[in-house]
């Protein structure tokens, strides 16, 4: 079972550079989210979608664009890349919102140099 | 939003029970108690929820005073694998407030041999 998966694993980037981060669920889940990490700290919820064609903002979404034209996928682009935007970047799935827990995948670490 | 404060780490050694407890002074009425698991490089992993009493699965037990100010997770004799960070979230039934996860610090558990 797939369930939730994230790609690439591992990137470094350029401070101005430009990159997507891919998230992919194989469970028709409605609800996805993607959340950040930095060292030592819990998650930060930056963006979700609660299906295709529809998105909302987080805590902290500055800094990050989303967009969801299918179930399935939910890409998180990074358009200017920051020094503060290095962290380990984890995406979620859950079938709604209030009944069920989110399913995570095992996320990108990505530094911004 | 309901705040839990948590240990910030714990030791312990393999085939002891380990005890976590998490405070919610200000647990709402209709709030479930979620706890997570995130092992090092991994997205957090759901383990158990409960609203009162005491609920057990196959990975640990929850207890949860009548007061349900606070709650504690039992893992019942530890291996090494049990090493992670443990995440208390009160919420609705997804663990969500606000239609979102709040995660803190978490507590460390570093069992040792």
């Amino acid at each position: 079972n797939a369930g939730v998966t994230q790609t690439p694993k591992f990137r470094i980037l350029k401070i101005g550079q430009s990159m997507t981060l891919q998230c992919a669920q194989d469970m028709n889940h409605n609800y996805m989210y993607w959340y950040r990490q930095d060292p030592g700290m819990g998650l930060k919820l930056i963006y979700y979608s609660v299906g295709a064609g529809i998105t909302d903002k987080g805590e902290v979404p500055n800094g990050y664009n989303v967009s969801r034209s299918t179930t399935e996928d939910f890409p998180l682009r990074l358009e200017l890349a920051a020094p503060s935007q290095t962290s380990v970047y984890f995406c979620a799935s859950s079938y709604d919102r209030d009944g069920q827990p989110q399913h995570f995948g095992d996320g990108t670490r990505l530094s911004i140099l | 939003l309901a705040k839990t404060t948590q240990p910030i780490s714990m030791d312990s050694y393999e085939g002891q029970e380990v005890n976590i407890t998490c405070s919610h002074n200000n647990i709402a009425t209709n709030d479930y108690i979620t706890w997570y698991q995130q092992f090092p490089s991994q997205g957090p992993r759901f383990i158990i929820q409960g609203y009162k009493t005491k609920v057990t699965n196959e990975v640990a037990s929850l207890f949860i005073p009548a007061d349900r100010k606070s709650s504690t997770l039992s893992l019942p004799r530890v291996s090494l694998s049990d090493t992670a960070v443990y995440y208390c979230l009160v919420g609705d039934r997804g663990g969500n407030q606000g239609g979102k996860l709040i995660f803190g610090q978490g507590t460390e558990l570093s069992v040792k041999p």
